[in-house]
C-alpha cells in the first residue's frame, strides 16, 4: 500500500516552545490530509482536513491559531503545536488520501508530543 | 454528526475461541474501514468495505457490512495471542472519516 511517513515519531519539548510535525505521502499524491489526536486508550479525535494550497479545515474546539496547518504541496502538510503546554502532550497522527483512490486513506506512524 | 459506536469496548478472549465485535453507525456512508492498533503505534488497515453485503476475510479475520442496517461486524476465528490489539471501525462520509471508540482485545493463552 501506499507510505505516509510521519516526523518525528518522539518529541520532547519545553512548555512554550513551538513543535512542528511533518506529514509526507512518499509514493503518491495527496490532495487531502487529515490531523488526529489520540489519547491513552482512546479513540482517535479528528482535528482539521487541510487541502493543498488551501486553508484547513478545523473541527468545533480545535484552536486554528495554536494548532496550524500548513498543506502547501501535494505531498507535504506539516501540524505546528504553537506554545506548547502540558496538556497538549498526546499522539498525534497523520493520515492522506491518495487523489487516484479517494475511498482510502493511509496513516502515518504518529508522533508522540511530551511537553515539559 | 456522525456517531459510531463500537461494542464491546473491552474484550478478553481464550485462544481457540471465536467472537464477534460490532460497529454501528448513525448516518449513510458508502465506506466501512476496519484499522489495528497495536501500543503505542499507528494504524494498520485491515478491511475497506464499499458496499451493502460486502464480505472481505483475512486470515482469522473477516468483516462484513450492512449499510440498511448501518452495522459492520469484525468477526475474529479460532482467536490466537497474535491478535491482541485495540481494533477501530471508521465511516468514510465525503472528506471525512469519523472513528469508532475501539475495541481492545486481550487473547489470552
Amino acid at each position: 500500500g501506499a507510505v505516509v511517513s510521519q516526523h518525528p515519531s518522539r518529541v520532547i519539548c519545553k512548555s512554550g516552545t513551538s513543535v512542528k510535525i511533518e506529514c509526507r505521502s512518499l509514493d503518491f499524491q495527496a490532495t487531502t490530509m487529515f490531523w488526529y489526536r489520540q489519547f491513552p486508550k482512546q479513540s482517535l479525535m479528528l482535528m482539521a482536513t487541510s487541502n493543498e494550497g488551501s486553508k484547513a479545515t478545523y473541527e468545533q474546539g480545535v484552536e486554528k491559531d495554536k494548532f496550524l496547518i500548513n498543506h502547501a504541496s501535494l505531498t507535504l502538510s506539516t501540524l505546528t503545536v504553537t506554545s506548547a503546554h502540558p496538556e497538549d502532550s498526546s499522539f498525534y497522527i497523520c493520515s492522506a488520501r491518495d487523489s487516484r483512490a479517494l475511498t482510502e486513506a493511509f496513516f502515518g506512524q504518529g508522533t508522540r508530543l511530551t511537553v515539559v | 454528526e456522525l456517531k459510531v459506536e463500537q461494542n464491546p469496548l473491552f474484550l478478553s478472549m481464550q485462544e481457540g475461541k471465536n467472537y464477534t465485535i460490532y460497529c454501528n453507525y448513525s448516518t449513510t456512508s458508502d465506506r466501512l474501514y476496519w484499522y489495528r492498533q497495536d501500543p503505542g503505534k499507528s494504524l494498520e488497515s485491515l478491511f475497506v468495505l464499499l458496499s451493502n453485503g460486502a464480505v472481505k476475510q483475512e486470515g482469522r479475520l473477516m468483516a462484513s457490512l450492512d449499510t440498511k442496517a448501518r452495522l459492520s461486524t469484525l468477526h475474529i476465528t479460532a482467536a490466537v495471542h497474535d491478535l491482541s490489539a485495540t481494533y477501530f471501525c471508521a465511516v468514510g462520509t465525503g472528506n471525512q472519516f469519523y472513528f469508532g471508540t475501539g475495541t481492545s482485545l486481550t487473547v489470552i493463552p
